[in-house]
Parts: C-alpha cells; sequence; structure tokens
C-alpha cells in the first residue's frame, strides 16, 4: 500500500523559530514530491515541490530536504511568521503519468508573536 | 489564474438522500480529482478522471461515483448519503503530461448528513 508518514500533527514555535515537518515513504513508486499549505476556510495550495534527484530546494524561507537512501523528506520553515499559521501537507505522485498524489494526514502549524 | 469552483460551500442533507457536488475549473485541464478531509486523516483520493468519460477509483471510493461529461465539470455522487460521510470535500485540477503538474484546489464543500 502506498502510504506518506507525515509527523508531527500538530507543531508551535515562536516567531522568528524554525518549523519542521517530517515525512517518509514506504516504496520508490513515487517521482514527485511537493507539499502543500492550507489556511483555514481556504483549500490546499502548492508550496513548494522536489524531485528525488535533487537533495535539497529553497524557495525563500521555505526549504525542502529529501533523503532518497533513507526514503524521507523534510520542510523547514526558517524565520517563522504568524501568517505561517496553517496546515501543511507532504505529497508524493505516483508514477506512471496519472498525476495521482497520495498526501500525509498533515501538520497543524501554530506560529505566536 | 486557475480557477477551481465547487458548487456549495456547505451543504446540509439526510440519511439516504442522492447528493450531487458539482465541480468546474477554467484552465483546460485534463485531470481532475475528488478528495475528502477529515482531522487527522489528511487528504484521502476518492475519484479522479484524466479525460472526458474517463474515470478511476482512488483509494476510498465505496459510496461515491463520479460523472465526467464536460472537460471542465466534474461531479461526485453519493448514491445514498450517510453519515458517515459526513466530510469536507475538495475537488482539484491539473494539466496532463510535461513533467511536474500542479494540483490546483477549489475551496471545499462541507457536507453533513444528518
Amino acid at each position: 500500500q502506498q502510504q506518506v508518514k507525515q509527523s508531527p500533527q500538530s507543531l508551535i514555535v515562536q516567531k522568528g523559530g524554525i518549523s519542521i515537518i517530517n515525512c517518509a515513504y514506504e516504496n520508490t513508486a513515487f517521482d514527485y514530491f511537493p507539499w502543500y499549505q492550507q489556511f483555514p476556510g481556504k483549500g490546499p495550495a502548492l508550496l513548494i515541490a522536489i524531485r528525488p534527484d535533487v537533495s535539497e530546494k529553497k524557495e525563500g524561507r521555505f526549504t525542502i530536504s529529501f533523503n532518497k537512501s533513507a526514503k524521507q523528506f523534510s520542510l523547514h520553515i526558517m524565520d517563522s511568521q504568524p501568517g505561517d499559521s496553517a496546515t501543511y501537507f507532504c505529497a508524493a505522485r505516483v508514477q506512471g503519468g496519472s498525476e495521482k498524489l497520495v498526501f500525509g494526514k498533515g501538520t497543524k502549524l501554530t506560529v505566536n508573536p | 489564474d486557475v480557477k477551481v469552483t465547487q458548487s456549495s460551500r456547505y451543504l446540509v442533507k439526510r440519511t439516504g438522500e442522492k447528493v450531487f457536488l458539482e465541480c468546474v475549473q477554467d484552465m483546460d485541464h485534463e485531470n481532475m480529482f475528488w478528495y475528502r478531509q477529515d482531522p487527522g486523516l489528511g487528504l484521502r483520493l476518492i475519484y479522479f478522471s484524466y479525460d472526458v468519460k474517463m474515470k478511476e477509483k482512488g483509494d476510498i471510493p465505496e459510496g461515491y461515483s463520479v460523472s465526467r461529461e464536460k472537460k471542465e465539470r466534474f461531479s461526485l455522487i453519493l448514491e445514498s448519503a450517510s453519515t458517515n460521510q459526513t466530510s469536507m470535500y475538495l475537488c482539484a485540477s491539473s494539466t496532463r503530461g510535461g513533467g511536474v503538474n500542479e494540483q490546483f484546489f477549489g475551496p471545499g464543500t462541507r457536507l453533513t448528513v444528518l
């Protein structure tokens, strides 16, 4: 069964701190790993994504670290801001061209001012 | 901007009713998806479609069906709604082929089945 395991379920960080969310997958039938951000009352929106042939990708304060041998990837939010408070989902795309994504269960991030 | 719209933000139905959830996208995307979102369970794929009249089961298709008669519209049907189908339903769309294709989500429909 294709699964993506995400932790922690919730995370509280002080403003200016680093938020770290971890994900792990169990098989190698994935070829693309996006992170989605969801604010209350909204649908998820793509935040940042990485391919498995790259070990790190950075966009502003957001960085994905990818460890192919360990089958793990993580999202780091530097200088976390109250506006980053949202639910974050990691995902993995199933190989084969269907664009099907398998999502983690989500992490609710709260950044205190 | 890509826009994915869903017919209702909130819906209340009775057990046993037939329920239609509608989704429309305006970017000529080939792929469309229906997910349900429940606290602690994340997003789970119900059905997806990669072309008109084509559909594939996702991870939790039981109790649901779909219809895609036009490229821009993807409908989720609950033939006989049950209380365990109370949930947030999210529609998404994406292009197909050519590398990495972002899924664009609608705002969701919160369905309550009484």
